[in-house]
């Protein structure tokens, strides 16, 4: 199975700041990668797919970049929405396998 | 709109088997793949397996042994079962619509929380 890692796994933060996630993959996914950010209680959300592609209705202020084996999911300016743990998840290969988790709080 | 709803026993004992089924409504039930994921309380997402239509399935290793995914197209709703579960089992348990096989996850199930308790 293809190893996700997520950094950090904590991140405290503040409404305003910029905000930089990052997936490392234990082998090249090419742009095989997707974002979810997922709330307490509920099913993860869709950001992103193909490394850097929004999904319709997701804020412009995510975005994603990255290929081979490194990735960021970047929040430009965060809002109090945000606050959530995000999650990568690559597609390409099976066993289809997620990050641990990165938890975004409010500093 | 696409929407998952999902049902099954909450709580099990050691050693019985989980069964979950997934309707959906609204979108096409064909051309996607249906996908079971769990997440223990606490923890991260686990991939468990996905069916299509036609009933061509794909199992995680780690648990193949022990799921079957099955299809019932008559009425768009797919299940799963998990056999001889343990305490390690206890997770909620997502179904999710994948675009294509092995790929990722737009539509979600609200979950369920099952709990494998003596």
């Amino acid at each position: 199975d293809i190893q996700m890692t997520q950094s950090p796994s904590t991140l405290s933060a503040s409404v305003g700041d910029r905000v930089t996630i990052t997936c490392r993959a234990s082998q090249s996914i090419s742009s095989w990668l997707a974002w979810y950010q997922q709330k307490p209680g509920r099913a993860p959300k869709l950001l992103i797919d193909k490394a850097s592609s929004l999904e319709t209705g997701v804020p412009s202020r995510f975005s994603g970049s990255g290929s081979g084996t490194e990735f960021t999911l970047t929040i430009s300016s965060l809002q109090p929405d945000d606050f959530a743990t995000y999650y990568c998840q690559q597609y390409k290969s099976y066993s289809l396998t997620f990050g641990g988790g990165t938890k975004v709080e409010i500093k | 709109q696409v929407q998952l709803q999902q049902w099954g026993a909450g709580l099990l004992k050691p050693s019985e088997t989980l069964s979950l089924t997934c309707a959906v409504y609204g979108g096409s039930f064909s051309g996607y793949y249906w996908s079971w994921i769990r997440q223990p309380p606490g923890k991260g997402l686990e991939w468990i397996g996905e069916i299509n239509r036609g009933g061509d399935t794909n199992y995680n290793p780690s648990l193949k042994s022990r799921v079957t995914i099955s299809v019932d197209t008559s009425k768009n709703q797919f299940s799963l079962r998990l056999s001889s579960v343990t305490a390690a089992d206890t997770a909620v348990y997502y179904c999710a619509r994948g675009v294509a096989s092995g790929s990722f996850y737009h539509y979600w199930g609200q979950g369920t929380l099952v709990t494998a308790s003596s």
